[in-house]
């Protein structure tokens, strides 16, 4: 079975300019979850999609979105892009249940701003 | 509010040695997923055991095994004889309606 898979994995972009990355979740997962990785902060929730709909929201400012399809894979967009939004995004799928049991994470996408 | 907190940023071992990574956390639910991954340098972040807060036995895999204390809100990782190949960034994470991670602790198996 496939691994989840996040394209790009590296990419750099020009402040104010916007992004968008890509997920596709493990088949048969409905879940996908993306995450802000930096040295500084850690882990850092951004949200959640399950069934197309947004489950849960960490605490990023609006120029963080997201959206998920019918077939589960899941893009998140980040407008006006500033310095301080060079990370590694990490995207992580599973099989929804009320509770989270297991995420399972693709490789990530290096984001430079510059 | 979910939290994660790991309060050791980095730690050495040498290899063949045992080494615990603590993680506390707090939550207002009963019932909850604890985990403790593992993001080697090559990034790809995996999963290294899982404990159910339901459950009072602590989670076994192989040279890995936790110390959970549910009062104390407490999830500690040990590693038995450690290995060249446990080098990474060791992340606790806790899991009731979302999962939070905590900051990680890097953990070096020197040779």
């Amino acid at each position: 079975k496939a691994g989840v898979t996040q394209t790009p994995r590296y990419l750099i972009k020009t402040r104010g300019q916007q992004v968008t990355l890509s997920c596709s979740p493990i088949s048969g997962h409905r879940s996908v979850s993306w995450y802000q990785q930096t040295p500084g902060q850690g882990l850092q929730f951004l949200f959640e999609y399950f069934s197309e709909t947004q489950r849960n929201k960490g605490n990023f400012p609006g120029r963080f979105s997201g959206r998920q399809f019918s077939n589960s894979r899941s893009e998140m967009n980040v407008s006006t892009l500033e310095l301080g939004d060079s990370a590694l995004y990490l995207c992580a799928s599973s099989f929804f249940s009320e509770m989270n049991t297991e995420a399972f994470f693709g490789q990530g996408t290096r984001l430079t701003v510059v | 509010a979910q939290t994660v907190t790991q309060s050791q940023p980095e730690m050495s071992v040498q290899e063949a040695e045992t080494v615990t990574l603590s993680c506390t956390y707090d939550t207002s639910e009963n019932n909850y997923y604890l985990f403790w991954y593992k993001q080697p340098p090559s990034r790809q972040m995996i999963l290294v055991i899982r404990q159910e807060a339901y459950k009072q036995q602590n989670a076994t895999e192989n040279r890995f095994s936790v110390n959970f204390q549910k009062a104390a809100k407490s999830f500690s990782l040990k590693i038995s004889d450690s290995q060249l190949g446990d080098t990474a960034m060791y992340f606790c994470a806790l899991s009731d309606d979302k999962i939070i991670f905590g900051k990680g602790t890097r953990l070096h198996i020197l040779p």
